[in-house]
């Protein structure tokens, strides 16, 4: 059971501008900093974008971080079909003592 | 550019141990400054943190498994491994093998993962 939250479904067409949210509580995101994760069909997961913002080396611009109070959300602008993909926030739980993913969300380009 | 690759073996009866090896190519995990982990991804389902490791030897596990976890490292084959004591077949899963940039923060790169099932 997983006390980050994500919607487990968002869907755009080519080039519409996607969000999902992360939310959370006190302990974890509001205390620590987002970093979130982007798994293609059938590989591992890869880091996206990391301490709430940061892209990788590599990761287009397209994707975007951004954190607010106990919400974080990963924003993708220009959608394509190399996208689809689950999507999975994650901070450190300063109450649980443990890294802590968030329910995975899947993003579908119609 | 660092690589990391799971072994071990693909199937573990109910109440035995589960032994899995991460072989890190492309760096020295002695050298690095970085924590190494594991995560695992039970089929079709989320993510879940077990526990990270230093170079040292100092390790932090997940509470919900650390009664039943140990990560080591041997640093002359530059590996580090798992090993989950007692499983059953909520442990089904696939294992993924990550470096750490310090307790807590992000996990980059991933090795490809290995699935392990839990059947007699």
């Amino acid at each position: 059971q997983s006390v980050l939250t994500q919607p487990p479904s968002a869907s755009g067409t080519p080039g519409q501008r996607v969000t999902i949210s992360c939310s959370g509580s006190t302990s974890n995101i509001g205390s620590n900093t987002v970093n979130w994760y982007q798994q293609l069909p059938g590989t591992a997961p890869k880091l996206l974008i990391y301490s709430n913002n940061q892209r990788p080396s590599g990761v287009p611009d397209r994707f975007s971080g951004s954190k607010s109070g106990t919400s974080a959300s990963l924003a993708i602008s220009g959608l394509q079909s190399e996208d689809e993909a689950d999507y999975y926030c994650a901070s450190w739980d300063d109450s649980l003592n443990a890294y802590v993913f968030g329910t995975g969300t899947k993003v579908t380009v119609l | 550019q660092l690589q990391l690759q799971e072994s071990g073996p693909g199937l573990v009866k109910p109440s035995e141990t589960l032994s899995l090896t991460c072989t890190v190519s492309g760096g020295s995990i002695s050298s690095s400054g970085y924590y190494w982990g594991w995560i695992r991804q039970p089929p079709g389902k989320g993510l879940e943190w077990i526990g990270s490791m230093y170079s040292s030897g100092s390790t932090y596990y997940n509470p919900s498994l650390k009664s039943r976890v140990t990560i080591s490292v041997d640093m002359s084959k530059n590996q580090f491994s798992l090993k989950l004591s007692s499983v059953t077949a909520a442990d089904t899963a696939v294992y993924y093998c990550v470096r750490e940039k310090d307790p807590g923060d992000w996990f980059d790169p991933w090795g490809q993962g290995a699935l392990v099932a839990v059947s007699s």
